[in-house]
């Protein structure tokens, strides 16, 4: 069974570009979820992705978009980058069944630095 | 301010000594989760906790739910260097789907 992963793990951004995080998930597993983790603090959420739709977003801007592929894959677009998205991106895996039982297994993470 | 708050952030200890880690919040959870991170990766998973007052045993780490849901526990026995890392619980609020809510994080360091 292969676990969840993460391309890229490191990149470096400048202010005002674009960046795309990409994720596959858990073998087995229907729905995605990202979080962003800045230093020394625990991860916010910031969508979830379910058969390809988007399904619950956290307090995050527009600029920050996601898509779920047919194969359950993710990417994360986060466009105009600002110095404060500098952080660890991260993403889980996980089957849907019961309401909020769901397990999440998440991937190794992305660090991105915006300079 | 955090749904989740975590305490205390940072704990540095000796092998040998045990410790308790808790996680509080004013709203009710449908399910509660600890996590384990090292540095530079992703949370890996030691429990879920879904019913109020439920205890689960780990090997030398015990979780536990409150009975309303609302706090949980963690407690290890004889720490050891291994168990160095940061240690996140997250919650799932009802009717919120699979959004997990993560408190700020406990920094464990156990020296030898």
């Amino acid at each position: 069974e292969t676990g969840v992963t993460q391309s890229p793990t490191h990149l470096i951004k400048t202010r005002g570009q674009q960046v795309t995080l990409r994720c596959s998930s858990q073998s087995g597993h229907n729905t995605v979820s990202w979080y962003q983790q800045a230093l020394g603090q625990g991860p916010q959420f910031i969508f979830q992705y379910y058969r390809e739709e988007e399904n619950g977003r956290g307090n995050f801007p527009p600029r920050f978009s996601g898509l779920q592929f047919p194969n359950y894959s993710s990417e994360l677009n986060v466009n105009a980058l600002e110095l404060d998205d500098s952080a660890l991106y991260l993403c889980a895996s996980s089957r849907r069944q019961g309401w909020g039982q769901e397990t999440q297994y998440f991937g190794p993470g992305t660090r991105l630095l915006v300079l | 301010t955090q749904l989740l708050e975590q305490s205390p952030q940072f704990l540095s200890i000796q092998e040998g000594e045990n410790l308790t880690v808790y996680c509080n919040s004013s709203s009710v959870f449908s399910s509660l989760q600890w996590y384990r991170q090292e540095p530079g990766e992703g949370p890996v998973l030691l429990v879920t906790v879904v019913t109020g007052g439920e205890v689960k045993k780990l090997k030398r780490l015990t979780f536990q739910f409150g009975d309303a849901r609302k706090d949980s526990s963690l407690h290890i026995t004889a720490a050891q260097p291994g168990d160095t890392g940061l240690y996140l619980c997250a919650g799932v609020l009802y009717n919120q789907g699979g959004k997990l809510i993560f408190g700020q994080g406990t920094e464990l360091s156990v020296k030898p």
